[in-house]
């Protein structure tokens, strides 16, 4: 089965515009994640949706951040407007329902530069 | 709060080389334990994980885990390494009470390979 994609592989872009990063999960997987690695550091949780709708968002940053799952299947998370500490890699990975554990697929990431 | 400890950012050993990579977290009940790989261009890919049980743990690629929670370590093992072993390593905690709760990880340990 095709893993995890992510779109763009990278993306670089000024100071204050947006971009949209763009995740494919796992066919048939309800449970979808965004991570985020900023310089060097830990991999950090952003959030979970299960199906279309989020489970745990405590890890989005602030407001600048959007993210949506219609109809519980691709995710996209818009940063807007971006700002230089938003530079970093963003990791989106899925797993399968909650009934017993479920691994989490990782994407490949998309790194965003924020000039 | 929960949190994992990786202190050797980056790690040298010959091929052929045993190999031990450290991981200590902070965690108020039995945790779900993970062990990750990022090869360079790849996604974090599963290398083993601990729920319960038998502590020493077995994974892909011929690496294990043990699970000492007089310690709270959970390191990561190789007897031989391979020059392909060459990669960032993930050490990683289950963060909540279900089996699809985010991930919390360490801050990564960078493996290069001797020849």
């Amino acid at each position: 089965e095709a893993g995890v994609t992510q779109f763009p592989s990278h993306s670089v872009i000024e100071k204050g515009q947006t971009v949209t990063l763009r995740c494919d999960p796992i066919s048939g997987h309800d449970n979808l994640y965004w991570y985020r690695r900023v310089m060097g550091k830990e991999i950090k949780f952003l959030l979970h949706f299960v199906k279309e709708s989020k489970q745990d968002e405590s890890g989005m940053p602030n407001n600048r951040f959007l993210a949506e799952r219609t109809g519980g299947t691709y995710s996209t998370l818009k940063v807007q407007p971006a700002e230089l500490e938003d530079s970093g890699v963003y990791f989106c990975a899925s797993a399968r329902g909650t009934t017993s554990y479920n691994e989490q697929f990782f994407g490949p990431g998309t790194r965003l530069t924020v000039l | 709060a929960q949190s994992v400890t990786q202190p050797d950012i980056h790690i040298t050993v010959s091929e052929g080389a045993s190999l031990e990579l450290r991981c200590n977290y902070s965690y108020g009940a039995t945790p779900y334990l993970f062990w990750y790989v990022q090869s360079p261009g790849q996604g974090l890919q599963l290398l083993l994980k601990y729920f319960s049980g038998d502590t020493l743990v077995q994974g892909i690629k011929g690496f294990e885990a043990e699970f000492k929670r007089s310690q709270s370590s959970f390191n990561l093992r190789k007897p031989s390494v391979h020059w392909s072993d060459a990669a960032e390593y993930f050490c990683a905690v289950g963060a909540g009470y279900s089996s699809a709760s985010k991930i919390i990880f360490g801050s990564g340990t960078r493996l290069s390979i001797r020849p």
